[in-house]
């Protein structure tokens, strides 16, 4: 049973400063990885897919990596803003149509 | 575009009592999912659909029901409601999954069985 695991499950930093969020999956057998936001008390939007033949993908300030030897993938934000905190969520597509969730990390960005 | 809608938005129940939640997508997606998000359990898929007139299970299927009667609409029943049924369900649609199409989410149900 594919498992995925956020680490941490929550981060406060400061205004400007560049970070790191981390996912961790069990079975690397997967079709895609995919990083989404969600914002309080509101659905999942997409930030970055990664295919599983690719190992990183880039949209604006962020950057998603992905490792499917080791069962990781990173996202890593630059210059981090306020508008930035959210909780970041990784999912893992291991079979058609089933996509595994980790619980999240809770980024809140200070002014 | 409206993108995925979910209906209600809110909804207070008894235990034992059923309700259906109503999902609707205007992007001719073929695949539907239905999800539901409890806190340290990240989402679970519950049914999902890869296409009209087909439903299957997913990872927690157990007291829900689903229809795909037609393309646009993806319906989970709860025909006895219970309190471990709380949660916040969402729902979401994409074209296919090759590995290289993402999921569009709707904005959730808040679900709360008494």
């Amino acid at each position: 049973k594919q498992e995925v695991t956020q680490i941490p499950a929550a981060l406060s930093v400061p205004e400007g400063e560049n970070l790191v969020l981390n996912c961790s999956f069990t079975d690397s057998a997967i079709y895609n990885l995919q990083w989404f936001r969600q914002d309080p008390g509101k659905g999942l939007t997409s930030l970055l897919l990664i295919q599983s033949s690719q190992r990183e993908q880039t949209s604006g300030r962020l950057n998603a990596s992905l490792d499917k030897s080791s069962g990781r993938s990173t996202l890593y934000i630059a210059a981090s803003q306020p508008g930035d905190s959210a909780t970041y969520l990784c999912a893992v597509e291991a079979n058609a149509g089933k996509s595994t969730f980790g619980d999240g990390t809770t980024l809140t960005v200070k002014p | 575009n409206a993108g995925v809608t979910q209906t209600p938005k809110f909804r207070v129940l008894k235990t034992g009592q059923s309700m259906t939640l109503l999902c609707a997508q205007d992007m001719n997606h073929e695949y539907m999912y239905w999800y539901r998000q409890d806190p340290g359990m990240g989402l679970r898929l519950i049914h999902y659909s890869v296409g009209e007139g087909t439903t299957a299970k997913g990872e927690v299927p157990d007291g829900y029901n689903v229809s795909r009667l037609k393309k646009q609409n993806f319906l989970l029943g709860l025909e006895s409601a219970a309190p471990s049924q709380t949660s916040v369900y969402f729902c979401a649609s994409s074209y296919l999954t090759s590995g290289k199409e993402t999921q569009y989410f709707g904005p959730g149900t808040r679900l709360l069985v008494l």
